[in-house]
């Protein structure tokens, strides 16, 4: 049981196609979150939920897609991607706003 | 506007030695304080947790201190092992539930 996995690890794409990352829990716990990972950033919230059906924006949702139909699904979807968002990709997930957050392994993407 | 400072970018170190990484905030009013050990290629995870009323929180050969008056956290590392090789990262929760990231400090530990 890994508890929260992501995929794919590795993605590679051209720009204005869609892509799709997947994070899936086996936790239960209500909030799952996306980040991403640039050098020179700390981690920057893209988008958030407190649990299914609710989302909310982050720091950085400019060109993201979220949807939580299952407590333990959260994909990220990229409409039409850009050169800027090459970036590793985080989910996580934790039981409320001020507690413990639990990362994924990220997905790398590279959008060429 | 809130920020979270790490010091110092990057750090060297011998097996077996002591180091001590630093973190500045400017968050006010913060609900906790984190400290997140990174490895490369992997998600970060939790090493300690302190509110505003706890000065120091220990997590085997980590100790992280918190002077929520100077807002300035510490993490201290006793007896460095190759895998605390690794990025350290500050993070302030604020009373609304943002997080604030730290860039990270990287540590390097050499054989």
């Amino acid at each position: 049981d890994a508890g929260i996995t992501q995929s794919p690890r590795y993605k590679i794409t051209e720009t204005g196609r869609q892509v799709t990352l997947m994070c899936h829990q086996t936790w239960s716990h209500s909030y799952m979150f996306w980040y991403r990972q640039d050098l020179g950033h700390g981690l920057r919230l893209i988008y958030y939920s407190a649990a299914a059906d609710i989302t909310d924006k982050g720091e950085v949702p400019d060109g993201y897609v979220v949807s939580r139909s299952k407590t333990e699904n959260f994909p990220l979807t990229l409409e039409s991607a850009t050169r800027s968002q090459t970036s590793v990709y985080f989910c996580a997930t934790g039981g409320g706003l001020q507690e413990t957050q639990y990362f994924g392994p990220g997905t790398r993407l590279l959008v060429l | 506007k809130n920020q979270v400072e790490q010091s110092p970018q990057s750090l060297i170190i011998l097996e077996g030695k002591n180091c001590t990484l630093q973190c500045n905030y400017t968050v006010s009013p913060f609900s906790n304080l984190r400290w997140y050990k990174q490895d490369t290629g992997r998600g970060p995870v939790s090493l300690t947790i302190m509110t505003f009323s706890e000065n120091t929180k220990s997590n085997g050969r980590y100790t992280a201190t918190l002077d929520a008056d100077t807002k300035q956290s510490s993490l201290h590392i006793t007896a460095s092992q190759l895998s605390d090789s690794a990025s350290y990262i500050c993070v302030v929760t604020d009373h609304q539930g943002n997080l604030i990231f730290g860039k990270g400090t990287k540590l390097s530990v050499k054989p």
